[in-house]
């Protein structure tokens, strides 16, 4: 079945130093993958996502590329902020056409100090 | 606040109690789903709605469970003779379109259960 796998966390940073987070997947198909992030107290938003390979998506100063040969779609930031302090989900909709299932990763913590 | 809205945020019962949790999705959101959460674990998905038919249920919506939308509005999730299993937080989503043709889904808060 369909499975993304998540680098352990928890990441600390500090502010303004470059990010990623690694995920990786296996489904059957051409998936769409989306990177979902969970701030304290809040629900789950969606931050980015890309729908085929070699797509880039993007928001908020984060990207992930779609990498269908190394069926990877790494969280990538260039310079983080205290306020990116959150819970980040890797998730993908399987290549076969489900309009209604998300498999999600274990979710990586990330805390950005001062 | 015209996001997705779930109640009770916090749910602590007995072992053997019955529960249950409502959620009212984005007004004019059609579709609506059911994840799980335990701890260090993403969302699994239990079950989804398409207006008031349920249309898919996991195989982790065990006969204990039953969910419904009787209106096509808002929906409830029941688990009956709660076990401390079934402790966890539960999540739910709301989206316009289907996720085939890029409909985004909005989370809400969560219901969180602790089975005692």
């Amino acid at each position: 079945g369909d499975s993304v796998t998540q680098m352990e966390g928890p990441v600390t940073l500090s502010e303004e130093a470059f990010l990623t987070i690694n995920c990786t997947y296996t489904a059957t198909g051409y998936p769409s993958l989306f990177w979902y992030v969970q701030y304290p107290g809040e629900g789950l938003q969606l931050l980015l996502k890309a729908t085929k390979a070699d797509d880039k998506g993007s928001n908020k100063g984060f990207e992930a590329t779609y990498r269908k040969e190394t069926t990877s779609f790494h969280l990538e930031k260039g310079s983080v902020q205290v306020s990116d302090s959150a819970v980040y989900f890797c998730a993908l909709r399987d290549g076969g056409g489900s309009n209604y299932k998300l498999t999600f990763g274990k979710g990586t913590l990330l805390t950005v100090n001062p | 606040d015209t996001g997705v809205s779930q109640n009770p945020r916090h749910k602590i019962t007995k072992r053997g109690q019955n529960v249950t949790f409502r959620c009212d999705p984005i007004s004019e959101h059609n579709r609506l789903y059911w994840y799980r959460q335990t701890l260090g674990q993403g969302p699994e998905f239990l079950t989804y709605f398409q207006n008031e038919a349920q249309l898919e249920k996991s195989r982790l919506l065990s006969d204990r469970f039953s969910a419904e939308r009787p209106k096509g509005s808002f929906s409830t999730l029941e688990i009956q003779r709660t076990e401390q299993g079934d402790s966890a937080m539960y999540l739910c989503a709301s989206s316009l379109g289907g996720l085939q043709v890029g409909g985004e889904l909005f989370f809400g808060e969560g219901s969180r259960l602790t089975v005692l």
